[in-house]
């Protein structure tokens, strides 16, 4: 298994520009898992999907972010416009199915720099 | 709100010995604690879970305890090796989601 797959590793864009991350889960993993890690706040969730429904989308900041999850194995976070705060690592993690059995896999990260 | 506190200062270790890294959380005792390591650049690694009612946890050369009195998780690497060294992030489950600690970083010299 290739494990959780999230591109692109790096991206560099300017402010008000938008911008996408992606991520392939887990096959036969039910849920999928946004966060956003940061010195100052270290993981922050941003968004919880189960089978591929939204489940809690408290975690993200503002109409700017929005996610998406059109199938089990495809998921999206968008953010537009960008801004220099949004400037961070953002992580998919993915679980198999069983409430709270079982530890997340993450994938590598997007590093996103905003300019 | 649900915290998880860990210690910000780096762990620094001799090759060998046991390190031990504490984990501290606030309010109602959660359902699950786990543990994941981190290296510089890479995503976090699952790597023990322990539920609300187990008192310890082993792993190979890891051991992790659940004090619901102190409300604290201690995780122990004996016989540390420099290879150990990383950030080590606590979580505390909720129903389905989890909420992490900053984690700690251990440094272990040969």
């Amino acid at each position: 298994d290739a494990g959780v797959i999230q591109s692109p590793r790096h991206e560099v864009t300017e402010m008000g520009q938008e911008v996408t991350l992606r991520c392939k889960p887990i096959s036969g993993h039910n849920s999928l898992f946004w966060y956003r890690q940061t010195m100052m706040r270290g993981l922050e969730l941003l968004i919880y999907f189960n089978n591929n429904v939204p489940i809690d989308d408290s975690g993200m900041p503002e109409d700017r972010f929005s996610a998406k999850m059109p199938n089990a194995s495809f998921s999206t976070l968008k953010i537009q416009p960008s801004e220099p705060r949004d400037s961070a690592v953002y992580f998919c993690a993915s679980r198999a199915p069983g409430q709270g059995g079982y530890g997340y896999t993450f994938g590598s990260g997007t590093r996103l720099t905003v300019v | 709100s649900q915290k998880i506190e860990q210690n910000s200062e780096a762990l620094n270790i001799q090759e060998g010995k046991t390190a031990t890294l504490t984990c501290n959380y606030t309010n109602y005792s959660p359902a699950y604690l786990q543990w994941y390591r981190q290296d510089p650049g890479r995503g976090p690694v699952f790597l023990l879970l322990i539920r609300e009612n187990e008192k310890e946890k082993r792993k190979e050369r890891l051991k992790v305890t659940f004090d619901t009195t102190l409300k604290q998780s201690l995780f122990h690497i004996t016989a540390s090796q420099p290879a150990d060294s990383a950030t080590y992030l606590c979580a505390r489950g909720g129903y389905s989601t989890l909420t992490f600690g900053k984690g700690t970083m251990l440094l272990v010299s040969p």
